[in-house]
């Protein structure tokens, strides 16, 4: 069975400062996919970032990118330039590849808060 | 495009009464998925659906829970005889055909059950 692990329940970062988020995972899958989702408070789920698990470079999209080290099974996002709404929850995810289960494994979350 | 609507997005049950949750997913999705999050905690998912079609319910409790997507219609979770422990946010989500990979979100039904 997979399991994900997200090993730090609460972070803080000054606005404007870099943070990462740690995620790490096992499976014994070699097709998968990886996800960061984010949660405010108005508890709506947000996709944040995606990564196949085929493709070796990382995922980027604008201030978020993703360091992917598929042998460590590990998946850290990190939050460049961080601003006052990004205070949230942040999910890590993985699911599998194979066909006929697309449901998604969720870490714990880490709650990150962003201070001006 | 409306995204995936769920209601409704509160809901207050007592001990022994039924609840009953919808979901639509995003307009030209026809796979569905429920999940519930305890406090604190993150989403455990319950099961996944198609049109007319159970996929997946490794996630469902054996008693008490059920759901259904019609031809027409919303997709229902359906609740029978809510214990306290039952209280939780049940989130859907939905996928088109050609993404399997990649859900959305709805807004969540908070239950809480007296």
């Amino acid at each position: 069975a997979q399991t994900v692990t997200q090993s730090q329940p609460e972070m803080s970062v000054q606005e404007a400062e870099t943070v990462t988020l740690s995620c790490t995972y096992d499976t014994s899958e070699n097709n998968y996919y990886l996800f960061w989702y984010k949660q405010p408070p108005s508890r709506q789920m947000i996709l944040v970032i995606r990564q196949e698990a085929y493709k070796q470079q990382n995922a980027t999209e604008n201030r978020f990118s993703v360091n992917f080290q598929k042998a460590a099974k590990s998946f850290s996002l990190k939050i460049s330039d961080s601003q006052l709404g990004d205070t949230a929850m942040y999910f890590c995810a993985f699911m599998k590849g194979t066909s006929g289960t697309y449901k998604y494994i969720f870490g714990t979350g880490t709650r990150l808060k962003v201070l001006a | 495009n409306a995204g995936v609507m769920q209601n409704p997005r509160h809901l207050v049950r007592r001990r022994g009464q039924e609840a009953r949750l919808r979901c639509s997913p995003m307009k030209g999705h026809s796979h569905v998925y429920w999940y519930r999050q305890l406090p604190e905690e993150g989403l455990k998912f319950m099961v996944y659906l198609q049109k007319e079609n159970i996929i997946d319910e490794s996630g469902m409790p054996k008693e008490r829970f059920s759901a259904e997507f019609p031809k027409e219609g919303p997709s229902i979770l359906r609740i029978q005889q809510v214990v306290r422990g039952d209280s939780a946010a049940y989130f859907c989500a939905s996928s088109r055909s050609g993404d399997l990979y990649e859900q959305y979100f709805g807004p969540g039904t908070r239950l809480t059950v007296t």
